[in-house]
């Protein structure tokens, strides 16, 4: 099983709601990634955790709330976003060594209104 | 992270060789070269990488220059399916326990025609 699976694949959320993105993967990758990608962009990292820990925050608005409750689940939790937090939203996985390839969802795509 | 230039976009015919290049001028020594594809509405596909030497595999042969400063991946046979935006990413080791963090920069928009 090589699957990055991502839910919902699309979601649309008032900028006051609370919601959540998961991700889950079953190839005994201990290290997760969250990215953002905007139309016509390529995906910009925003969070990596290893060995269920966050180890990179790359300065994202504390608006998005990752989390990893074990190491086949990640999450993203999501509260007072703004429309231009429109998005496809990435998830990926890799093992802990050098040189070896992440494996990526499909993505969810967030629309905020 | 080492810097990457490509071309914003490339045509190739259905059939032909697919030949895209990549400058990474900056490049360490003990970074990778890795090429990542994403169609459209879709995640990114992992598709080669390497570090000095040439790599093939069933999708992909990644070429190398001597100095390192530039590579190319080659599609011998690109199909319709291939048309996407094609990723080079130079990648650096990761730091203990932080995971690798995978830069993408603006790609290559590949389309294959008939």
């Amino acid at each position: 099983d090589t699957e990055v699976t991502q839910t919902p694949k699309h979601l649309v959320m008032g900028m006051t709601n609370k919601k959540s993105l998961k991700c889950e993967q079953h190839m005994g990758h201990r290290a997760m990634y969250w990215y953002k990608q905007k139309a016509k962009k390529p995906p910009e990292l925003m969070f990596v955790y290893s060995y269920e820990k966050l180890s990179i925050n790359e300065s994202v608005p504390s608006r998005f709330s990752p989390e990893c409750p074990n190491s086949s689940l990640l999450n993203l939790h999501l509260h007072a976003l703004q429309p231009e937090d429109s998005a496809l939203y990435l998830c990926a996985s890799s093992q802990l060594q050098d040189y070896t390839e992440a494996f990526f969802g499909q993505g969810t795509r967030l629309t905020v209104v | 992270d080492a810097k990457t230039t490509q071309p914003p976009s490339m045509d190739c015919a259905e059939g032909r060789a697919a030949n895209l290049p990549c400058n990474h001028s900056t490049i360490s020594g003990n970074e990778y070269v890795y090429w990542y594809r994403q169609i459209h509405s879709q995640g990114p596909q992992y598709i080669i990488h390497g570090l000095k030497n040439n790599e093939t595999n069933e999708m992909a042969s990644l070429i190398i220059t001597e100095d390192r400063k530039s590579s190319t991946l080659i599609l011998p046979h690109a199909t319709l399916r291939d048309t996407a935006v094609y990723y080079c990413i130079v990648r650096a080791p990761m730091l203990y326990n932080q995971g690798g963090k995978l830069i993408f920069g603006q790609g290559t928009e590949l389309s294959v025609k008939p």
